[in-house]
């Protein structure tokens, strides 16, 4: 069964830039959530979607941060404009009701 | 939500069991017990989930105290490749959400 892909891998831009991050989810899989995690922390929910709805978004600095989920598959998440403390990995996950499964994140980095 | 304390980082020799302990004294009934690792430069999976009984898959085991506001990942025989951060989480059950705090970084010694 293949896995959650992301893509970037690796992203570096300048502050102020744009920069979007696409996230597949295995096949099935309902609920789907982006996480930032900052070198040394844990994982922290930005937003969660169940299809292509949102159920959590408390998490997500909307004046800078949007992600959409188009007919309930594939999502993407958007900064735009980026700040330094944006670096950070980005790592999507999709489940199909108890387990999540992460994809191998997308490392920003922010200059 | 409920929050879970974990030693900030242990350490194990290789082909020894390791016990990765979890304190979470506010649990309410309705919350699970569940466990993820990181490995390096990868995202977070799955290792177990848990209620009141003991649970037992493939990767590990978990003891779960009864009281329930302590439980413990077992590993039954580390390797190298279990050398990864481990992540205690309770999860509501009326909710998809899982919290992550710092977790526990395990080296594991050859």
């Amino acid at each position: 069964e293949a896995g959650v892909a992301q893509s970037p891998r690796y992203k570096i831009i300048e502050k102020r830039q744009s920069v979007a991050f696409w996230c597949n989810p295995i096949s099935g899989h309902a609920t789907l959530y982006w996480y930032q995690q900052i070198l040394g922390q844990g994982p922290k929910l930005l937003i969660q979607f169940q299809n292509n709805g949102v159920v959590d978004d408390s998490q997500l600095p909307k004046d800078r941060f949007s992600a959409e989920r188009l007919k309930g598959v594939d999502s993407t998440l958007k900064i735009q404009p980026a700040k330094l403390e944006d670096s950070a990995v980005y790592l999507c996950a999709s489940s199909p009701g108890v387990e999540q499964f992460f994809g191998p994140g997308t490392r920003l980095t922010v200059l | 939500d409920a929050k879970t304390t974990q030693p900030n980082s242990m350490e194990s020799n290789e082909e020894e069991p390791v016990h990765l302990p979890c304190n979470h004294s506010t649990i309410s009934g309705t919350d699970y017990i569940h466990w993820y690792r990181q490995l390096p430069s990868q995202g977070p999976e799955y290792v177990i989930h848990g209620l009141t009984s003991n649970v037992n898959n493939r990767m590990a085991s978990l003891a779960i105290a009864e009281d329930r506001k302590s439980s413990t990942l077992i590993l039954h025989r580390a390797t190298l490749r279990d050398a990864a951060v481990y992540y205690c989480i309770l999860r509501d059950n009326r909710d998809d959400k899982i919290i992550f705090g710092k977790g526990t970084r395990l080296h594991i010694l050859p």
